[in-house]
């Protein structure tokens, strides 16, 4: 069974501030997926980055970035220099391809609060 | 392409009736998924079709659930005799065979009153 933890609920930080989001996943599977999604109040998930369990290469683009530590279980996320935008929830998801349906299994979400 | 459409956005209903929502994915995209969220919790997967073919179940989709994908396009998901238990998000994604990441829609947030 796969499973997410996100262990951070809220996070409330002023503008300009950077913020880390906390990823932990639980896996027996060599071979998985990670990803992070945004949900913003009008409440579609968007896609920000998928990851597969071969490629710890750290990923920066624009002022997100992400850190995948195999050693750690973790996938975390960082906002540099945030803005009120970046306002929403923020979800962490891993799927796994043995069943071949590449469901997502999804952590509780961290929301986070960007103050002007 | 206008991305993953679904329909109601909202919907109220009285316990013991029955929903039916609607989802349109993303034309060329094989995979739909169902997930039902709750407040303050992470999307849970209800169901997965590829094309027609509903493939898998969760253990969460009670015999008060059922979806469809007639022709491989859009697909409905439909609750019968509705409980206050069931108010939630519905989200809807697709995607295609190669594993890309998935589309959600904007969801159909039931209130069962």
């Amino acid at each position: 069974a796969q499973k997410v933890t996100q262990a951070q609920t809220e996070i409330s930080v002023v503008e300009k501030e950077d913020v880390t989001l906390d990823c932990v996943y639980e896996t027996r599977d060599t071979t998985y997926y990670l990803f992070w999604y945004k949900q913003p109040p009008s409440g579609e998930l968007v896609f920000l980055i998928r990851r597969n369990s071969f490629d710890e290469q750290n990923e920066i683009s624009g002022r997100y970035s992400w850190n995948f530590q195999k050693s750690t279980s973790s996938f975390n996320f960082t906002i540099t220099a945030s803005q009120v935008v970046d306002s929403a929830v923020y979800f962490c998801a891993l799927s796994v391809p043995e069943s071949n349906d590449y469901k997502l299994s999804f952590g509780a979400g961290t929301t986070v609060t960007v103050r002007a | 392409d206008t991305g993953v459409s679904q329909d109601p956005r909202h919907k109220i209903t009285k316990r013991g009736q029955n929903v039916t929502f609607r989802c349109d994915p993303i034309s060329e995209h094989n995979r739909l998924y169902w997930y039902r969220q709750t407040l303050g919790q992470g999307p849970e997967f209800l169901t997965y079709f590829q094309n027609e073919a509903q493939l898998e179940k969760s253990r969460l989709l009670s015999d008060r659930f059922s979806a469809e994908r007639p022709k491989g396009s859009f697909s409905t998901l439909e609750i019968q005799r509705t409980e206050q238990g069931d108010s939630a998000m519905y989200l809807c994604a697709s995607g295609d065979l190669d594993n890309s990441p998935l589309h959600f829609g904007n969801g159909t947030r039931l209130t069962v009153t």
